[in-house]
């Protein structure tokens, strides 16, 4: 069973410019849920995304913005690019058993590497 | 506002002997606690979960225990081996479905 894939796995922009980062689940996984590390913040929580609707989200302003389509697929998007924004961008996805989020097992890509000059 | 810290930051020891990374949060209305290891440039591997109603969890040479009332988790790794070098981190689930990750504690096991 293939994992989390996510691409590109690097990506260079410049400030101002915008870029989209893709996220393939595992197959049966129905939500997806991205992260930001940088060796400053550390992990935070971006937004999560569930049978397309987005359920939750973390606190990032509105250039930082994500779907989710009918394979579960999902992308995330961000606008107006800051150096601040240069980060290791991780996708994971779950099975989100029926109810019980206590015992939800989060599987994760590889990240993309976003670098902004 | 929920907060998680993991001390040590990093820590060295060498192979064979036991060891324990711990983790303490400031807020006990938690869902679970879970512990992840991070490889260089790559993606998180999930190590054990522990539900909030539950004590302790283990997987092989792994044992994760919780006391939610203190805000405390211990990760103890019993005989190391420098397969087990990464950096450890442990993260809780809020009230909010959100996870709230501490900054890692980065593991050198020496041949």
């Amino acid at each position: 069973k293939a994992g989390v894939t996510q691409t590109p796995r690097y990506l260079i922009k410049t400030r101002g410019q915008q870029v989209t980062l893709s996220c393939s689940p595992i197959s049966g996984h129905r939500s997806v849920s991205w992260y930001q590390q940088t060796p400053g913040q550390g992990l935070q929580f971006l937004f999560e995304y569930f049978s397309e609707t987005q359920r939750n989200k973390g606190n990032f302003p509105g250039r930082f913005s994500g779907r989710q389509f009918s394979n579960s697929r999902s992308e995330m998007n961000v606008s107006t690019l800051e150096l601040g924004d240069s980060a290791l961008y991780l996708c994971a996805s779950s099975l989100r058993p029926g109810g019980n989020r206590a015992n939800e097992k989060l599987f994760f890509g590889s990240g993309t590497q976003l670098s902004v000059l | 506002k929920q907060e998680v810290t993991q001390i040590p930051a990093a820590l060295s020891v060498p192979e064979g002997e036991n060891l324990v990374l711990n983790c303490s949060f400031t807020d006990s209305a938690i869902y679970n606690l879970q512990w992840f290891r991070q490889d260089p440039g790559k993606g998180l591997t999930s190590l054990l979960l522990i539900q909030s109603s539950q004590r302790e969890q283990t997987s092989g040479r792994l044992n994760a225990s919780l006391d939610k009332s203190s805000g405390r988790s211990t990760l103890y790794i019993a005989a190391s081996q420098p397969g087990d070098s990464a950096t450890y981190l442990c993260a809780v689930m809020d009230s909010n479905y959100q996870l709230i990750w501490g900054a890692g504690t980065k593991l050198i096991i020496k041949p």
